[in-house]
């Protein structure tokens, strides 16, 4: 069954460094997202990408942010200056229409320390 | 905007018995969809379960079946015959059918099957 892949499962960065991470979503599908969940708290949207542009994006994703698609298959999101904010686990989800199911990677835990 | 309310921040069950999560959302949508989401402690997010909100009747995946009601905008899961499997937290998460894409997700609840 085709899945979403998400790497590095696990990224320890420092204060101020910029990370990339990266996901692979299911081959056939249109629409990716990146959601990201503080530590014992819920599930919060970042951004969702179509079309090889952003289509909407949440007050999160502010400047430091960035998602980009530079091939067939990967999907990336960058954090240019990480804060001990940014701490979180972080979630690439695609679909293959606009209102289908949000198919979930298993996540990259970002620890900035 | 839309927001999603799962008012049992913890629930307990014995195995091999029935339990059932609450979900209550607020929206001036009239199309729309529901999802409750698995997440074990590994983290991953796994789908549970998906409703239309223009069908009636209520989706069932096996032991798993929800109580849909548009009215009262409730939306319940229901887990028949709990295994130690299920112990995970549970979010309920809503997606308009127009506009925008973005699931809004409940503070979900931690869900324990007791041996």
């Amino acid at each position: 069954e085709p899945e979403v892949t998400q790497t590095p499962s696990h990224q320890v960065t420092q204060m101020g460094q910029e990370v990339i991470l990266r996901c692979v979503p299911i081959s056939n599908h249109l629409y990716f997202y990146w959601y990201r969940q503080i530590l014992g708290q819920k599930v919060e949207f970042l951004v969702s990408f179509y079309n090889n542009e952003i289509s909407e994006k949440s007050e999160i994703f502010d400047d430091q942010f960035s998602v980009e698609r530079p091939d067939g298959s990967n999907f990336t999101l960058k954090i240019r200056s990480t804060k001990l904010e940014d701490s979180a686990m972080y979630f690439c989800a695609s679909s293959g229409d606009r209102a289908g199911e949000q198919y979930f990677g298993p996540g990259t835990r970002l620890t900035v320390t | 905007a839309q927001t999603v309310t799962q008012s049992q921040p913890e629930m307990s069950v014995q195995e091999a018995e029935t339990v059932t999560l609450s979900c209550t959302y607020d929206t001036s949508e009239n199309n729309y969809y529901l999802f409750w989401y698995k997440q074990p402690p590994s983290r991953q997010m796994i789908l549970v379960i998906r409703q239309e909100a223009y069908k009636q009747q209520n989706a069932t995946e096996n032991r798993f079946s929800v109580n849909f009601q548009k009215a009262a905008k409730s939306f319940s899961l229901k887990i028949s015959d709990s295994q130690l499997g299920d112990t995970a937290m549970y979010f309920c998460a809503f997606l308009p059918n127009f506009g925008n894409e973005k699931l809004t997700f409940g503070t979900g609840t931690r869900l324990t099957i007791i041996p």
